[in-house]
């Protein structure tokens, strides 16, 4: 157990539908990471937020957002979705920056749009 | 387009024999991690290196940095049916940002 939550496991929706993704990282830590992982693509790094503040962006599509709030649980939330979005979307909390912190990992969203 | 090339893509191998797992890139990272991802759970980190070179071991698996900081291997002697899972290289760049590779699949059989 890493000691980052997601909820919920398993997501099932349709096309054209917005969903939103939770995440609690590690007590303590004050980076959220935000990964994409499908068979194709593999394990894409999405967005960071570090205390609050937006702080990398990597391959995250218009359609998607994310924030971390005051209590620094993160939401991901994907809108207008297509079936190309099924995936497991993954968040990883650290205490700094990664490289310098190992970042934890939490146990997925499994995301199937039909 | 992976920055990180990872080899081979799968591999299957007896209780008993030993393994090597290649990441190769074409980008110079300021330090290199590897992970390992089991089925239905996020990657846990192994290990990260820093330093060109850098040889770290840990128990059965040793970890490799190359010279340029470009590559890098994991090499697991005698592997055990415990050590089955998805291996992950992820390069870390200036910016923190982590660039994985698409990862070998390793099946140890009993």
């Amino acid at each position: 157990d890493s000691g980052v939550t997601q909820t919920p496991k398993h997501l099932i929706t349709a096309t054209g539908q917005r969903v939103t993704l939770r995440c609690s990282p590690r007590s303590g830590d004050l980076s959220v990471y935000w990964y994409q992982q499908s068979l194709d693509q593999g394990l894409q790094f999405l967005i960071q937020y570090y205390n609050g503040e937006e702080r990398a962006k990597g391959n995250i599509l218009e359609r998607f957002s994310a924030q971390q709030f005051p209590d620094l649980h993160s939401e991901l939330n994907l809108s207008s979705l297509e079936l190309g979005d099924s995936a497991l979307y993954f968040c990883a909390s650290s205490p700094g920056l990664a490289g310098v912190n190992e970042q934890f990992f939490g146990p997925g969203t499994r995301l199937t749009v039909l | 387009t992976q920055l990180l090339e990872q080899s081979p893509q799968f591999l299957s191998i007896q209780e008993g024999e030993n393994l090597t797992v290649y990441c190769n890139s074409s980008s110079v990272f300021s330090s290199l991690q590897w992970y390992r991802q089991e089925p239905g759970e996020g990657p846990v980190l192994l290990v990260t290196v820093v330093t060109g070179g850098e040889v770290k071991k840990l128990k059965r698996l040793t970890f490799q940095f190359g010279d340029a900081r470009k590559d890098s291997s994991l090499h697991i002697t005698a592997a055990q049916p415990g050590d089955t899972g998805l291996y992950l290289c992820a390069g870390v760049s200036n910016d923190y940002k982590l660039s994985f590779g698409a990862g070998t699949t390793v099946t140890v059989r009993a």
